[in-house]
């Protein structure tokens, strides 16, 4: 059972444009919505995160948009640049002494042409 | 640098094989999860340690086994190797419940 689902599975924007990825989840007991961005070669890195009680987040060009009613959730990248382009991955997790476990989407491959 | 360091960076074995894979975390986390990445599969969670303890288990084979030492640094061991478990495997660090800081990862590739 797929508890993330990510769309698309990649996409292409030209420099300066606006990169949208959407990701959905099923489980509301989900509470902390963080997004991952990878390098070819590396390991994910925490790129922002977001918690239900915020409708959004921004940090320098990047932004998440929360949706709690429809369960869904977007990381907009603005003003894209080539080095932007890596593969995003969003994730969730829930309370619980189990931790912090993190259940990702199947990622989007961004690339972003000069 | 996340401070996560994972060894080997690369594994070449053969199926039927064991093999151990190492994770340090950052300095001050007690946490420790480790994650297999594959084409097909996507990042999928295998076992979570807290200070020693198992704490959560997901998606691993009985044939894969971690602990979790003294020092915090864990291990991963995966036995009796098939074609269809060679992945990235990372692990990754936090404190307890925030941050997920995730190493550089192991290729295994099992021939």
């Amino acid at each position: 059972q797929q508890q993330v689902k990510q769309s698309p599975q990649s996409l292409i924007v030209q420099k300066g444009g606006i990169s949208i990825i959407n990701c959905a989840y099923e489980n509301t007991a989900f509470d902390y919505f963080p997004w991952y961005q990878q390098f070819p070669g590396k390991g994910p890195a925490l790129l922002i995160a977001i918690r239900p009680d915020v409708s959004e987040k921004k940090e320098g060009r990047f932004t998440i948009s929360f949706n709690k009613s429809a369960k869904q959730f977007s990381l907009h990248i603005m003003d894209s640049q080539p080095g932007d382009s890596a593969t995003y991955f969003c994730a969730a997790s829930k309370p619980g002494a189990a931790g912090n476990k993190l259940t990702f989407g199947g990622g989007t491959r961004v690339l972003v042409k000069p | 640098d996340s401070g996560v360091t994972q060894t080997p960076k690369h594994l070449i074995t053969a199926t039927g094989q064991r093999v151990t894979l190492r994770c340090s975390p950052r300095s001050g986390d007690l946490s420790v999860y480790w994650y297999q990445q594959s084409l097909d599969q996507g990042l999928q969670f295998l076992i979570h340690y807290y200070n020693g303890e198992e704490r959560a288990k997901g998606n691993i084979l009985e044939r894969f086994s971690a602990q979790q030492f003294p020092d915090l640094h864990s291990e991963l061991n995966l036995s009796s190797l098939e074609l269809g478990d060679s992945a990235l495997y990372f692990c990754a660090s936090s404190v307890w419940r925030d941050t997920q800081y995730f190493g550089p990862g192991t290729r295994l590739t099992v021939l």
